[in-house]
């Protein structure tokens, strides 16, 4: 079975700090994706990777940024944390080429920002 | 990525099959159907996909009418633990990275003894 871990399923930070989210996944996947969960929103893309040390924005890419040194991991980061950024962070890997392959999700991290 | 409709709930009684339908009219020769599901606070959960023939694996069905504007998942003996909302989602792929999902607002499913 795929297995995406995060690293928190809950966190709470303060206003202005820099947040690190990890997530790792086991199955050798090329692409790895960050989503936010907001009631009423759905699903919104934030960044995704195709490759180590590659990325692309997503839908809402403003405040954050991503880093994906080894293939297995890819972390998000919020530079400077603002109340806006409460939500449920999932992260998601797929195996590369065709695109049809369906994506897999960790079990989320619920971000309270006060 | 062609829309797509379910209802916003149903109910089924546990050991008993459910049948969660979905409508996709305006899907087009490359879009793929997914179905997720989503327990509360847990992440999603990828159940099946299929293009045009009826597919099936150790969680669930899926029928895919032959017009392909609509599809069907079943869960055949459901249980308290499938309780959850249920995603269909209709998905064009291509060869790049990117494939970003999009959830609607799926169909509610409450397993009940």
């Amino acid at each position: 079975d795929v297995k995406v871990t995060q690293s928190s399923r809950y966190l709470v930070k303060r206003t202005g700090e820099k947040v690190f989210l990890e997530c790792v996944q086991d199955m050798d996947h090329e692409n790895m994706f960050w989503y936010r969960q907001d009631p009423g929103l759905g699903l919104r893309l934030i960044y995704f990777s195709y490759d180590v040390k590659m990325k692309e924005k997503g839908d809402i890419p403003e405040g954050y940024s991503v880093s994906r040194e080894k293939k297995e991991r890819f972390s998000l980061i919020l530079e400077s944390a603002s109340t806006n950024q409460t939500s449920m962070y999932l992260c998601a890997s797929s195996p590369g080429g065709g695109g049809y392959q369906p994506q897999h999700f960790g079990d989320g991290t619920r971000l309270s920002i006060l | 990525d062609a829309k797509t409709t379910q209802p916003p709930s149903m109910d089924c009684a546990e050991g008993r099959a459910a049948n969660l339908p979905c409508n996709h009219s305006t899907i087009s020769g490359n879009e793929y159907v997914y179905w997720y599901r989503q327990i509360h606070s847990q992440g999603p959960q990828y159940i099946i996909h299929g293009l045009k023939n009826n597919e099936t694996n150790e969680m669930a069905s899926l029928i895919i009418t032959e017009d392909r504007k609509s599809s069907t998942l079943i869960l055949p003996h459901a249980t308290l633990r499938d309780t959850a909302v249920y995603y269909c989602i209709v998905r064009a792929v291509n060869t790049g990275g990117g494939n970003k999902l999009t959830f609607g607002t799926g169909t509610q499913l409450k397993v009940e003894l």
